[in-house]
């Protein structure tokens, strides 16, 4: 069965602070999703990582893909009270019928 | 483009009450899934489809039914609502490659007392 462990659950940090959220598994997976989701909505792709070793950068977000497809982790530099919200990762595979492997999710408060 | 439309948003059912979720995408998209959000357990599928008439159970599906008779179309079906069914539901559809962004609802909350 494959899985995806994310860290930490929670984070409340204050506005300008740095922050790191991981999601690892002992699974390799084709790509790997993160997803962002604010209070009564749906999750939202953020991006999709898919090489090895490869790094994405959106605005002051950089998402890192493990070199063996077993991790990934998302970055945010001075961290803004907009960033708020749960950030959830999910892995694709070619089996098990290509659902979406998701971890359990990151609440992420920044307190201005 | 409406992307994924969901119906109801919000629902109160009484233990034992049976009622349908509707769930609609205009992007022609094959794959789609029913998801439940509780505290604490992240996304967990209750049934998928990779295409008009073909359906699966995923990791929580009893208590529920689903059918997909139109690529647009994926509803979700609860048969005799249980207290333990009350949570947040969505629907997501997406294309069915390797890699391709899921598009979700806005999410059903149901309650069941």
């Amino acid at each position: 069965t494959q899985l995806l462990e994310q860290s930490p659950q929670f984070l409340s940090i204050q506005e300008g602070e740095n922050l790191t959220v991981y999601c690892n598994s002992s699974s390799v997976f084709s790509s790997l999703q993160w997803y962002r989701q604010e209070p009564g909505e749906g999750p939202v792709l953020l991006v999709t990582v898919v090489t090895g070793g490869e790094v994405k950068k959106l605005k002051r977000l950089t998402f890192q893909f493990g070199d063996a497809r077993k991790d990934s982790s998302l970055h945010i530099t001075a961290a803004q009270p907009g960033d708020t919200g749960l950030y959830l990762c999910a892995g694709g595979s070619a089996g098990n019928n290509r659902k979406l492997i998701w971890g359990l999710g990151t609440s992420l408060a920044v307190n201005p | 483009n409406a992307g994924v439309t969901q119906t109801p948003k919000f629902q109160v059912l009484k233990t034992g009450q049976s009622m349908t979720l509707q769930c609609a995408q205009d992007m022609n998209h094959e794959y789609m899934s029913w998801y439940r959000q509780d505290p604490g357990m992240g996304l967990r599928l209750i049934h998928y489809s990779v295409g008009a008439g073909i359906t699966d159970q995923g990791e929580v599906p009893n208590g529920y039914n689903v059918s997909r008779s139109t690529t647009e179309d994926f509803p979700l079906r609860l048969l005799s609502a249980a207290p333990s069914q009350t949570s947040v539901y969505f629907c997501a559809s997406r294309f069915q490659g390797l890699n391709t962004e899921a598009f979700f609802g806005q999410g059903t909350r149901l309650t069941v007392v």
